[in-house]
């Protein structure tokens, strides 16, 4: 399924560098989400579009986070500076079909940072 | 916000034994229940859903049911099997202003034994 493509897949980074996660999900949907996974804290949704408006951030961690939305085709997840304890697996997901349709996940990105 | 919680946090059983997985909510807006399932290494994929207006919902050995009074809604997987060993993750859609995001719960990882 190539709903949802994610990049890069794989990142290992250390410490104080700048990540950037890239989201490019089919055309058509209306809401885009980004999620991050970890053993100790589950799926976490950290921010929402719908529209390419951001609608709710408050799950974004603190202020080294930042997402945009440029247009309906690609967004972009940034940690600068990154610490460890952002390692984890970022999915985006985008959901079409009115407010409660399925979410189609990407297959996320998995960022180690040293 | 919404609060989901779920449990087992993990679940074992012999094949063809059956498997519940139990989660509760907080929100009584709340109208949407889905359920994901995430193989090792994999994204999470939708298996089932259901929408407030119904109480129970059933696909081929999968079932959910919803009680919208207690706040509660659970899985239940009948004649287990190998295949079905994964993290399953229940949800909850909180209507907002301008469209639902949904919380998840902290997953169930469920070990099917030969």
């Amino acid at each position: 399924d190539a709903g949802v493509i994610q990049s890069p897949r794989h990142e290992v980074t250390e410490m104080g560098q700048e990540v950037t996660l890239r989201c490019k999900p089919i055309s058509g949907h209306n809401s885009l989400f980004w999620y991050r996974q970890t053993m100790m804290r589950g799926l976490e949704l950290l921010i929402y579009f719908n529209n390419n408006v951001p609608i709710d951030d408050s799950g974004m961690p603190e202020d080294r986070f930042s997402a945009k939305m440029p247009n309906a085709s690609f967004s972009t997840l940034k940690i600068q500076p990154s610490e460890p304890r952002d390692s984890a697996v970022y999915f985006c997901a985008y959901r079409q079909g009115g407010d409660t349709g399925e979410l189609f996940f990407g297959e996320g990105s998995r960022l180690t940072v040293l | 916000g919404e609060n989901v919680e779920q449990h087992p946090s993990t679940l074992s059983v012999q094949e063809g034994d059956s498997a519940v997985i139990k989660c509760t909510y907080s929100d009584s807006a709340s109208n949407y229940f889905p359920w994901y399932k995430q193989e090792l290494g994999k994204r999470p994929q939708l298996i089932i859903d259901i929408r407030s207006n119904v109480g129970e919902k059933k696909d081929q050995r999968i079932a959910v049911t919803l009680n919208k009074t207690a706040k509660h809604f659970s899985l239940h997987i009948t004649e287990t099997q190998p295949e079905d060993s994964a993290v399953y993750f229940c949800a909850a859609s909180t209507a907002g202003a301008a469209g639902n995001k949904l919380t998840f719960g902290g997953g169930t990882r469920v070990l099917v034994k030969p």
